[in-house]
């Protein structure tokens, strides 16, 4: 089951512009997080906010949260192009056993 | 820096031959989780496991079996691979209360033909 669903699906930006990406999910949460995935490689943890939390920041991350809307945010400031990537959210459901349940993800493009 | 290793980066093989997918942790993390991945279809959970000898299906298990004989090794096997298994497949282990995320391997790129 796929509890997160990003959109876009693809974003084309250049560089030094922001990029938005959202997510949305069904259920009641534990906390939401944000990967990041070079192509082919392996998945990077980037950022968690947890339920009770609205808003988080990192670096040039912007990550919020509205959990009656079941919805995130992420924000990436001034990009450049090394932030070419795929962007993942992943909800770690409430009652669970903290297992991520991924969405499929924003391919993200950042032209120099 | 917690390490995750997968054994192999790409792997052919054929049509019901018996695959195991290797994973390793090197930060004692009780929680171990194998995915896989495909176009347009995201992560998929498999199976993943909470402590040694420890095993909970995911979303996908069939198919699919694992093994957790130590902590710091999750395997992954398909008894009898076919072609719709052809995938990346991907490891992860989780931090301790969970507030550092997950630790993805490189993944492997598996091709049964």
């Amino acid at each position: 089951s796929q509890q997160g669903e990003e959109d876009p699906q693809a974003l084309s930006i250049q560089e030094g512009e922001n990029a938005t990406m959202n997510c949305s999910y069904k259920t009641s949460i534990n906390n939401l997080q944000w990967y990041r995935q070079n192509s082919g490689r392996g998945l990077v943890h980037l950022i968690l906010i947890r339920s009770n939390e609205r808003e988080k920041h990192s670096g040039r991350l912007r990550v919020t949260l509205d959990t009656s809307k079941k919805s995130s945010s992420l924000l990436i400031t001034a990009s450049r192009a090394a932030d070419t990537a795929s962007y993942f959210c992943a909800t770690d459901a409430s009652g669970g056993y903290n297992k991520l349940i991924f969405g499929a993800g924003t391919r993200l493009a950042v032209h120099p | 820096d917690v390490k995750v290793t997968q054994s192999s980066r790409y792997l052919v093989k054929r049509t019901g031959e018996k695959v195991f997918l290797e994973c390793v942790q090197d930060m004692d993390h009780e929680n171990m989780f194998w995915y896989r991945q495909d176009p347009g279809l995201g992560l998929r959970l498999i199976y993943f496991s909470y402590d040694v000898k420890m095993k909970e299906k995911g979303d996908i298990p069939e198919g699919y079996s694992v093994s957790r004989e130590k902590k710091e090794r999750f395997s992954l096997i398909l008894e009898s691979a076919s072609t719709n298994q052809t995938s990346m497949y991907l490891c992860a282990s989780r931090s301790p209360g969970g507030k550092d995320g997950y630790t993805f391997g490189s993944g492997t790129r598996l091709t049964v033909v």
